[in-house]
């Protein structure tokens, strides 16, 4: 069955950047995309970005463009999302999602058990 | 890219249907058949309801179903039981090659 499992919570200082893990198992890894979403306390949900494994194609939200990156690592069906210049409107709980349809832009649909990230001086 | 609007909240009593909308532009919801709808409880991994704009997966109730028209798109609950109380989103592709989620829509059941 398909698992995502996701690395621990962590606590930043502003201007620090965070790094979060994703491990999947169960499935072909390189056949699907996964995004990336967060969720700030009180607040819906935020897609962030995505990535296909097969070339470590990208396409990030223009609000995170500038300061997040998404890589996969095929010998480890590992992807991460690095999100730079932290601030306290980053506290939130980060998600990655498998898309639903295989070598295509579909939907998220099987998400990790997400990683809280606060940001605090 | 702006979050698709949903309004805040939504009720209706048990064996009522109720419908949420999702308004986006020609570049997001009226221009891909590529809308999805989830269900979210507290605590739990949001489900996917719905699928290219009417597509169900396997499992979800037929109680569910998705349409649009023009730049909005719109989720209908029939039968609506106590369970269905919770959080639903929708999203869809954009044609900056992004996805964009709705604002979110708190269902109450009366």
């Amino acid at each position: 069955q398909v698992q995502l499992v996701q690395s621990g919570a962590q606590v930043k200082k502003p201007g620090a950047s965070v790094r979060v893990y994703c491990k999947a198992s169960g499935y072909t890894f390189t056949n699907f995309y996964m995004h990336w979403v967060r969720q700030a306390p009180g607040q819906g949900f935020e897609w962030m970005g995505i990535v296909t494994p097969i070339n470590n194609g990208t396409s990030y939200a223009q609000k995170f463009e500038d300061r997040v990156t998404v890589r996969a690592d095929t010998s480890t069906n590992t992807v991460y999302m690095e999100l730079n210049s932290l601030r306290s409107e980053d506290t939130a709980i980060y998600y990655c999602a498998r898309d639903r349809e295989p070598t295509s832009v579909s939907c998220p649909d099987f998400w990790g058990q997400g990683t809280l990230v606060t940001v605090s001086s | 890219q702006s979050p698709l609007t949903q309004p805040a909240s939504v009720s209706g009593s048990p064996g009522q249907s109720i419908t949420i909308s999702c308004t986006g532009t020609s570049t997001d919801v009226g221009g891909f058949n590529y809308v999805s709808w989830y269900q979210h409880h507290p605590g739990k991994a949001p489900q996917l309801l719905i699928y290219d704009v009417i597509k169900r997966p396997s499992g979800v109730s037929h109680r569910f179903s998705g349409s649009k028209s023009g730049n909005t798109a719109s989720l209908s609950i029939s039968g609506l039981q106590p369970d269905d109380e919770a959080m639903y989103y929708c999203t869809s592709y954009t044609s900056r090659t992004t996805v964009v989620f709705g604002g979110g829509t708190s269902v109450t059941v009366l």
